[in-house]
């Protein structure tokens, strides 16, 4: 399967402890982005990475998130000091994009995402 | 933030009739998508329009676009309970890289 894959799938922790998820991309996109999902909502964009470098974080990011993609291949987003609104499933996606402009098909393509439940 | 309103936001039908699902949006945007996210899976791309199509098809999903009036609409015809699925509308604006969704529509196909 050559499609972009995340773990852990679940994830339940303790509210103040710090969590870890990760993603590894389609092997040919360089664009990575994160967005988090609440129930019964639509996604909301987080932040994303062309290669290596972080170009765009929402101010949904706070401090005690961030997000890395040392390599231009995988991305880890870590919480710090989870909080129970942090309850979520947390989605990567990857595309293909060019510079500043939109390559003309970018759709993007999801993993199964992360479910975070914090205590 | 979410970018706008997705109408109705629950349907049920029966199965070989169409669904319809409307979007609207606030911004000036590059292109337009949808898609489906069925129960505790990922989203998968179903049609990508941009801003200067009107109507594009692919296999049953036909998707209109009315940048006049900020809204598209996704038509499913002879739906198949497969279908079952919560479908998203997802914009990118002009001169942005991401993607900003809707609140969803679930979509229940009767047998």
């Amino acid at each position: 399967d050559t499609g972009v894959s995340q773990n852990p799938r679940h994830k339940i922790t303790k509210r103040g402890q710090n969590v870890t998820f990760r993603c590894d991309p389609i092997s040919e996109h360089n664009r990575l982005y994160w967005y988090r999902q609440t129930l019964g909502q639509g996604p909301e964009f987080l932040t994303y990475f062309q290669n290596e470098a972080q170009l765009e974080k929402s101010r949904l990011l706070s401090d005690r998130f961030s997000a890395e993609r040392p390599k231009g291949s995988f991305s880890t987003l870590e919480i710090q000091r989870t909080e129970q609104g942090d309850s979520a499933m947390y989605l990567c996606a990857s595309t293909w994009g060019t510079g500043g402009n939109i390559f003309p098909r970018n759709e993007q393509f999801f993993g199964p995402g992360t479910r975070l439940t914090v205590l | 933030s979410q970018q706008g309103e997705e109408d109705p936001q629950a349907l049920s039908i029966q199965e070989g009739e169409n669904a319809t699902m409307n979007c609207s949006y606030k911004t000036s945007i590059n292109n337009l998508q949808w898609y489906r996210q069925n129960s505790g899976r990922g989203l998968v791309h179903l049609i990508l329009i941009r801003s200067n199509e009107r109507e594009k098809h692919s296999g049953r999903l036909r998707v209109t676009l009315d940048t006049s009036k900020k809204s598209s609409s996704l038509l499913i015809t002879a739906s198949r309970a497969a279908d079952t699925a919560s479908y998203f509308c997802a914009t990118v604006d002009q001169g942005a890289q991401k993607l900003v969704f809707g609140q969803g529509t679930r979509l229940t196909i009767n047998p």
